[in-house]
């Protein structure tokens, strides 16, 4: 069975400060995809970034990036430079066995403090 | 551009009643499914479809019924509402078995 798990419930970070959140996944699968997931207060889910477990570089979107570690099988979100817009619920999520049913983990509420 | 449309976005139940939660995307997407996000808990998988005509039973299944007689449609029954059904649901939409899952904007149903 896959299981993805964030050990942070809750973070606080200074604003203009890198943030780094955590995921650990387990999984049987040769072949699966990692995801990440904003929820604002507003409540709508938005993609963030994605890593394939073949891709060898490691994901980035603008200032969104993945740092992958197959072998620790963790696949951290890192946020350069965050802003108060950051400030919401991040979830990651992983897709294996050929198919899109995503198991996410419990996420993370990162505050941005000014 | 729609993408993932729900339908209601409130309600509130009683116990016993029924109800179905809409949901349609205009992406041609093959691949539609449905969650539940409970506090604490993250989203978990409800039930999906990988193709009009064709579903399957995610983690939490028991208590809600699917259909996909379009490739645009996806609503999620609940026959006999009850207390631990109080969620809040997402529909999500992708083409095909890989890329972005899209995801509406959510219904948060209640039943008292």
């Amino acid at each position: 069975a896959q299981k993805i798990t964030q050990t942070q419930p809750g973070m606080f970070v200074q604003e203009k400060e890198a943030v780094t959140l955590d995921c650990t996944y387990d999984t049987s699968d040769q072949s699966y995809g990692l995801f990440w997931y904003k929820q604002p207060s507003s409540g709508e889910m938005i993609f963030l970034i994605y890593q394939g477990s073949y891709d060898e570089q490691n994901a980035t979107e603008g200032r969104y990036s993945l740092n992958f570690q197959k072998a620790r099988k963790s696949a951290n979100l890192v946020i350069s430079a965050s802003q108060l817009g950051d400030s919401a619920m991040y979830f990651c999520a992983m897709r294996g066995g050929g198919a899109q049913k995503l198991v996410f983990g419990q996420g993370t509420r990162l505050t941005i403090n000014p | 551009n729609a993408g993932v449309t729900q339908t209601p976005k409130f309600q509130v139940l009683k116990t016993g009643q029924s109800m179905t939660l809409q949901c349609a995307q205009d992406m041609n997407h093959e691949y539609m499914s449905w969650y539940r996000q409970d506090p604490g808990m993250g989203l978990r998988l409800i039930h999906y479809s990988v193709g009009a005509g064709i579903t399957d039973q995610g983690e939490v299944p028991n208590g809600y019924n699917v259909s996909r007689s379009t490739t645009e449609d996806f609503p999620l029954r609940l026959l006999s509402a009850a207390p631990s059904q109080t969620s809040v649901y997402f529909c999500a939409s992708a083409r095909g078995n890989t890329g972005e899952l899209f995801f509406g904007e959510g219904s948060r149903l209640t039943v008292l």
